[in-house]
């Protein structure tokens, strides 16, 4: 299996609301990946975990909660975005940090 | 931390022609730099990447060259085809991020290329 999956494909909440993401891989990867890409935007790193240790972009708010059950789970927690907070919310996984990362398609988040 | 900048932001070339984008980061840290391909409404697809003890990769019609001294790297794509055209993104590793002291990409601002038929 070499796919990156994630759910849902697209979610709409308002700002009140709590939600996750969820991402998904079997490739025994050890890294895995949020990034955040806006319209016509380069994709920006948000976090990673590493072995299941967590890099954090300091830039990112705290109304984003990062979550690694175990080494093939991802998960995203939101809660009180705003609506600049709507983008598309890429997974992503590598053999290690420092290696080839994999793209899932994306949940694209609508907050209104 | 990393700062990686890419031109042109817009490419159009003939097919059949070559078309070239080019990359500059600042981080002398860094040592990986993939190339992605992202289409419309779908998600980045590596095509190719380089690491810093490499300079010089070829896939079929993909080549990638890297400068480590003037910190640049290339993306060339010969015998262009229509297929081609998408938003190809350049990126550079970077250990800039507290806590477990991982790297992820930083991503240049992408270079939109068109295949003119």
């Amino acid at each position: 299996d070499t796919e990156v999956t994630q759910t849902p494909k697209h979610l709409v909440m308002g700002m009140t609301n709590k939600k996750s993401l969820k991402c998904e891989q079997h490739m025994g990867h050890r890294a895995m990946y949020w990034y955040k890409q806006k319209a016509k935007k380069p994709p920006e790193l948000m976090f990673v975990y590493s072995y299941e240790k967590l890099s954090i972009n300091e830039s990112v708010p705290s109304r984003f909660s990062p979550e690694c059950p175990n080494s093939s789970l991802l998960n995203l927690h939101l809660h009180a975005l705003q609506p600049e907070d709507s983008a598309l919310y890429l997974c992503a996984s590598s053999q290690d940090w420092a290696r080839e990362q994999y793209f899932g398609p994306g949940t694209r988040l609508t907050v209104t | 931390g990393e700062n990686v900048e890419q031109h042109p932001s817009t490419l159009s070339v003939q097919e059949g022609d070559s078309a070239v984008i080019k990359c500059t980061y600042s981080d002398s840290a860094s040592n990986y730099f993939p190339w992605y391909k992202q289409e419309l409404g779908k998600r980045p697809q590596l095509i190719i990447d380089i690491r810093s003890n490499v300079g010089e990769k070829k896939d079929q019609r993909i080549a990638v060259t890297l400068n480590k001294t003037a910190k640049h790297f290339s993306l060339h794509i010969t015998e262009t085809q229509p297929e081609d055209s998408a938003v190809y993104f350049c990126a550079a590793n970077t250990r800039a991020y507290s806590g477990g002291g991982a790297d992820g990409l930083t991503f240049g601002k992408g270079t939109h290329l068109i295949i003119q038929p």
